[in-house]
């Protein structure tokens, strides 16, 4: 069980718009930036979205994130077939004797 | 161009040791936090742990699961980073990628390197 909540799956029609959620608590997601990856299949993953809602040179702006309280949110835009992937959040968590990292058990998108 | 490039993945059996390396390349490695992330097969990401940079001292950080089994190191002046792992288990059988850490994320991937512990 992943201390980030994702939903297993996701899936919409080639230039819709789809919503990736990512659920914590005050010690992960409430109190620390959230960053977002994307692994293509058979590759390694790539950093999308970090400090909840900056995108990386390179990453168009179909992509983006927020946050709100202990949630965030990864929303695509104008899907495309190539969008097919793990998509993946990720916080710092201070629940324990000292700051882990944690990822959420990631959602596959499928485009229709 | 910044680069990541992890090697020393194999197969080993139960209780056995291997030796991870990451070597970075194109970036100003003294300066970063470097992280090790695992994929189990047909599995989501777990973070292993991390080495914090030369300003902080160094200082290491490791998941519950692999604390006392794995120790991460890195030198420097070989931009290198390294994940010494011992007393394997079959569970942690995965592939394993380096990172290196900045704003508040894993921002440069390597392509990972593939440890099979198995009898």
């Amino acid at each position: 069980q992943s201390v980030l909540t994702q939903p297993p799956s996701v899936s919409a029609a080639p230039g819709q718009k789809v919503t990736i959620s990512c659920s914590g608590s005050s010690s992960n997601i409430g109190n620390n930036y959230v960053s977002w990856y994307q692994q293509l299949p058979g590759t390694a993953p790539r950093l999308l979205i970090y400090e909840n809602n900056k995108r990386p040179s390179g990453i168009p702006d179909r992509f983006s994130g927020s946050k709100s309280g202990s949630s965030a949110t990864l929303g695509i835009t104008g899907l495309q077939t190539g969008d097919e992937a793990d998509y993946y959040c990720g916080t710092w968590d201070s629940s324990l004797s000292a700051a882990d990292w944690v990822f959420g058990g990631g959602t596959k998108l499928t485009v229709l | 161009e910044v680069q990541l490039v992890e090697s020393g993945g194999g197969l080993v059996q139960p209780g056995g040791s291997l030796r991870l390396s990451c070597a970075a390349s194109g970036f100003t490695f003294s300066d970063h936090y470097m992280h090790w992330v695992r994929q189990a097969p047909g599995k989501g990401l777990e973070w292993v742990g991390r080495s914090r940079n030369k300003a902080n001292s160094y200082t290491t950080d490791y998941a519950a699961s692999v604390k006392g089994r794995f120790t991460i190191s890195r030198d420097d002046s070989k931009n290198s980073l390294y994940l010494q792992m011992n007393s394997l288990k079959t569970e942690d059988t995965a592939v394993y990628y380096c990172t290196r850490g900045a704003f508040h994320a894993m921002d440069v991937w390597g392509q990972g390197t593939t440890v099979t512990v198995s009898s």
